[in-house]
């Protein structure tokens, strides 16, 4: 399976600030995915990026708050925009890898965000 | 809404013992079902998946089942070991495309606590 790393692991920041997680995959994948997983709860999909295409974004999240760059097929940005508290959470990225017939889903390490 | 619903959100199971976690489905046209194992600090690792075609697929000690008719679907760890220990999440997608998955519907997760 496709080898996913995200940088930073683990960051804290101030109130206000702006962050971008990146998310390096090994190989060429169409499909990425950026999750947010609050402490001890599931994950919650914010949006779909797919190479050459504006990210599509679920309900209760926005371009301006969540900025995604897309610019091959091997790498995804994340900006977490103005930052607040409520920010605090794991950002995991995950991509769709084909493997024999079907394709299967594929997550990265996360990112972990405290906001102060 | 809910769309995956997961039971019990904690499990505490005695070495050697089987744990069995249980998600419920609405949508009908899912035909995707996989299970992800997350330890502290880590992103979701899939551990196995099911598609509809099949009521039961087996990979060393973990096997899901699955009910298409009641919408239903398990997950059930054998011979259960310490190291078993983590948050269990079921998913769940509609394919297109043949192969492609797209987004994957989480359950809120069970905490799995295997004592020696």
């Amino acid at each position: 399976s496709a080898v996913i790393s995200q940088k930073p692991s683990r960051d804290i920041c101030q109130r206000g600030t702006s962050l971008t997680i990146q998310c390096q995959v090994d190989s060429q994948v169409t499909m990425m995915f950026w999750y947010r997983q609050q402490p001890g709860q599931s994950l919650t999909l914010i949006a779909t990026a797919n190479q050459g295409s504006e990210a599509t974004y679920e309900s209760g999240f926005v371009i301006d708050k969540f900025p995604i760059s897309r610019p091959n097929l091997t790498f995804s940005t994340l900006t977490v925009s103005n930052m607040s508290p409520e920010d605090s959470s794991i950002y995991l990225c995950s991509v769709e890898e084909g493997l024999a017939v079907y394709n299967e889903q594929f997550f990265g390490p996360g990112t972990r965000l405290t906001v102060l | 809404q809910q769309q995956v619903k997961q039971s019990p959100q904690s499990l505490i199971v005695q070495k050697g013992g089987i744990s069995i976690i249980n998600c419920a489905y609405e949508n009908t046209a899912f035909d995707y079902f996989p299970w992800y194992q997350q330890f502290p600090g880590k992103g979701p690792a899939l551990l196995i998946a099911i598609r509809p075609d099949v009521s039961e697929k087996k990979e060393g000690r973990f096997t899901i089942s699955f009910n298409k008719s009641a919408k239903q679907f398990s997950l059930h760890i054998m011979d259960s070991q310490p190291g078993d220990s983590a948050t269990y999440f079921c998913a769940a997608s509609k394919s297109w495309r043949g192969s492609t998955l797209g987004r994957l519907y989480f359950g809120r997760g069970t905490q799995l606590t295997v004592w020696p």
